[in-house]
């Protein structure tokens, strides 16, 4: 079975732009969450989505935005570029229940650089 | 809220020394925990889970077992190798289905 796929791998953009990143689940997987990593934050919660819907949010501003589609992929948008915006933001996929369900896989991630 | 803390690195050991990271939780209700392992330049890994205390998990000779008394959930392994050189997270999930990580550890394993 194919892992989590995220592109782009590595994305350039300049403050003020805006950027979409995408992530495709393990087939079956309802569920997709998204994490931003950096060196000084950690590892932190962007937003999940399930069935198309949000179902969970992390404390980050509106610029921060997300969706997911039918077939589950998802996206996530940020608009009006910060330089701290620069990180690797991982989208994990889980079947979306409750219990041994809630393990979520990660995919390689997309390194976004902010200049 | 919930949270994780984990013994802070760097840990450089020598290949086959017995490794242990630390890591401790708190969080309401019945959390289920995780250990994650980022190889350079990579996503995390699963590495192993426990649901439920006194849960042991275990995967490629790592082991850690769901301590409610202590809210501990331990790393350990035998005997590492060099290819064991990664970062480990340890991470709890609750009710509210997000992830919660701990800063992460990294180990470096030399031949």
């Amino acid at each position: 079975k194919a892992g989590v796929t995220q592109t782009p791998r590595y994305l350039i953009k300049t403050r003020g732009q805006q950027v979409t990143l995408s992530c495709s689940p393990i087939s079956g997987h309802r569920s997709v969450s998204w994490y931003q990593q950096t060196p000084g934050q950690g590892l932190q919660f962007l937003f999940e989505y399930f069935s198309e819907t949000q179902r969970n949010k992390g404390n980050f501003p509106g610029r921060f935005s997300g969706r997911q589609f039918s077939n589950s992929r998802s996206e996530m948008n940020v608009s009006t570029l910060e330089l701290g915006d620069s990180a690797l933001y991982l989208c994990a996929s889980s079947l979306g229940g409750d219990g041994p369900t809630y393990e979520q896989y990660f995919g390689p991630g997309t390194r976004l650089t902010v200049t | 809220g919930n949270s994780v803390t984990q013994m802070e690195g760097p840990v450089t050991l020598s290949e086959e020394a017995f490794l242990t990271i630390n890591c401790t939780y708190t969080a309401t209700g019945y959390p289920s925990l995780f250990w994650y392992v980022q190889y350079p330049g990579e996503g995390l890994q699963l590495l192993l889970k426990a649901t439920k205390a006194d849960d042991k998990g275990s995967n490629k000779g790592f082991e850690a077992t769901y301590r409610k008394e202590t809210t501990s959930f331990h790393l350990e392994k035998g005997s590492v190798q060099v290819s064991d050189s990664a970062v480990y997270f340890c991470a709890l999930i609750g009710s509210a289905r997000q992830l919660t990580f701990g800063s992460g550890t990294q180990l470096t394993v030399l031949p």
